[in-house]
């Protein structure tokens, strides 16, 4: 079954210590995203990607890094920089070129928890 | 910039009963579309319904409609003969038509807790 990959489901980090979530989709979908969320704010966009190799920053950019070197895979990586990690985060992916492509599919999501 | 708001944190409902949760949106574009997304406890977001902004007739699927006001900028989600699987978050979300950069943004309000009671 197509659909999207999203791991670790549970990680837990140090302060100053980089992370990296991944996000896998075998739908063949162009376009990939990123969001965070936490309680009472609900989905914030940290940064999406239409192909491979081009990415654009969502609303809270800072402190996170993608890359986007195949068509399946983006995956982001939390950076020291970024001040209050602890969150939610969900990654999906949508077609917008096919019939009902304006839908977006979520992954599982992966808890990030900084000690 | 576009935005979408929901303005009740929590909602309960009997179960059978019906409810109505309240989705507004700010926008200066004519075409776009509007969703209802489900979260229930496991965390998965689930496709509830769906609205194309062109379309003037309400989508429906199944125990799931919307009232969709264009010139109020407003997309409310009814569900009839609420079940206790029903209970979860429940997120109204807005995708425009401004292609930047080859794809669209989707934008999310901060969603609504559903109770269903027994």
């Amino acid at each position: 079954d197509g659909g999207i990959t999203q791991s670790p489901k549970y990680l837990f980090r140090k302060e100053g210590q980089n992370v990296t979530l991944s996000c896998e989709q075998n739908l063949n979908h162009d376009a990939m995203y990123w969001y965070r969320q936490d309680p009472g704010q609900g989905l914030r966009l940290i940064y999406y990607s239409q192909i491979v190799n081009d990415f654009q920053k969502g609303d809270i950019a800072e402190g996170y890094s993608v890359s986007r070197e195949k068509k399946e895979s983006f995956p982001l990586t939390v950076t020291s920089a970024q001040k209050n990690p602890t969150a939610f985060y969900l990654c999906a992916s949508s077609n917008p070129q096919a019939p009902g492509a304006n839908v977006l599919t979520f992954g599982a999501g992966s808890r990030l928890t900084v000690l | 910039a576009q935005t979408v708001t929901q303005s009740q944190p929590e909602m309960s409902v009997q179960e059978a009963e019906t409810v109505t949760l309240s989705c507004t949106y700010d926008t200066s574009e004519s075409d776009y579309y509007l969703f209802w997304y489900k979260q229930p406890p496991s965390r998965q977001m689930i496709l509830v319904i769906r609205q194309e902004a062109y379309k003037q007739q309400n989508a429906t699927e199944n125990r799931f409609s919307v009232n969709f006001q264009k010139a109020a900028k407003s997309f409310s989600l009814k569900i009839s003969d609420s079940q206790l699987g029903d209970a979860a978050m429940y997120f109204c979300a807005y995708r425009g038509s401004s292609y930047t950069s080859g794809t669209y943004k989707y934008i999310f309000g901060t969603g609504t807790r559903l109770k269903v009671l027994a």
